[in-house]
């Protein structure tokens, strides 16, 4: 069975400092990666996709960047950090080519001071 | 520009009751339509999948439709339990935009023991 895993749980970090969050899929080949912000009360904001390996599309222009080192993992990094990125942080991974379900990774909530 | 609305924002219903969740969208071209649920804190869980080409699906007690015509789906909760109370979240995925997926800001529904 497939699996989706995203480190840190948690994260608070100061203003200006860098940015890496890790997501990792099990048990499944050449999956859509995909990473959504959340903000509190408001819906999920797609951030970056990937259809495969250093294939990445930004759908929001901001201080983040996303990189797909390997097949089933996605990074997501910031040089400096805004306050204004604080949120929750969701990896998600589907097959197929728009058809299908999304699965999503726990989460990562973000704290930036 | 696809957007997705969810009514209401929050529902409080004692335990037993019957429920209908309502989301629109703008844009009739669309993929599919999901129904997902989120917990406090936590990742998102799929509960339906409506392709275009359906008008409803079922699982258990929970039942979604989808009038594609009106911009409209619901999700029917039949004999609503305590467990039932998190935030639950539409998404539909356009067939323009790449793998965009448009998600609303979901209705946050407590049950009542």
């Amino acid at each position: 069975s497939q699996t989706i895993h995203q480190w840190p749980a948690t994260l608070v970090q100061p203003v200006g400092s860098p940015l890496s969050l890790e997501c990792t899929v099990e048990g499944t080949s050449n999956p859509n990666l995909y990473w959504y912000r959340q903000a509190a009360g408001r819906g999920l904001q797609l951030l970056f996709y990937s259809v495969g390996i250093g294939q990445i599309s930004s759908e929001v222009p901001q201080n983040l960047s996303a990189s797909r080192p390997q097949d089933r993992q996605f990074i997501l990094s910031s040089k400096k950090l805004l306050l204004s990125d604080s949120g929750f942080y969701l990896c998600a991974w589907s097959l197929d080519r728009g058809q299908e379900t999304q699965y999503f990774g726990p989460g990562t909530r973000l704290l930036v001071l | 520009k696809q957007e997705v609305t969810q009514i209401p924002a929050a529902l409080s219903v004692p335990e037993g009751e019957n429920l209908v969740l309502n989301c629109s969208f703008t844009d009739s071209a669309i993929y599919n339509l999901q129904w997902f649920r989120q917990d406090p804190g936590k990742g998102l869980t799929s509960l339906l999948l409506i392709q275009s080409s359906q008008r409803e699906q079922t699982s258990g007690r929970l039942n979604a439709s989808l009038d594609k015509s009106s911009g409209r789906s619901t999700l029917y909760i039949a004999a609503s339990q305590p467990g039932d109370s998190a935030t639950y979240l539409c998404a539909v995925r356009p067939r323009t935009g790449g793998f965009k997926t448009i998600f609303g800001a979901g209705t946050r529904l407590f049950v009542k023991a």
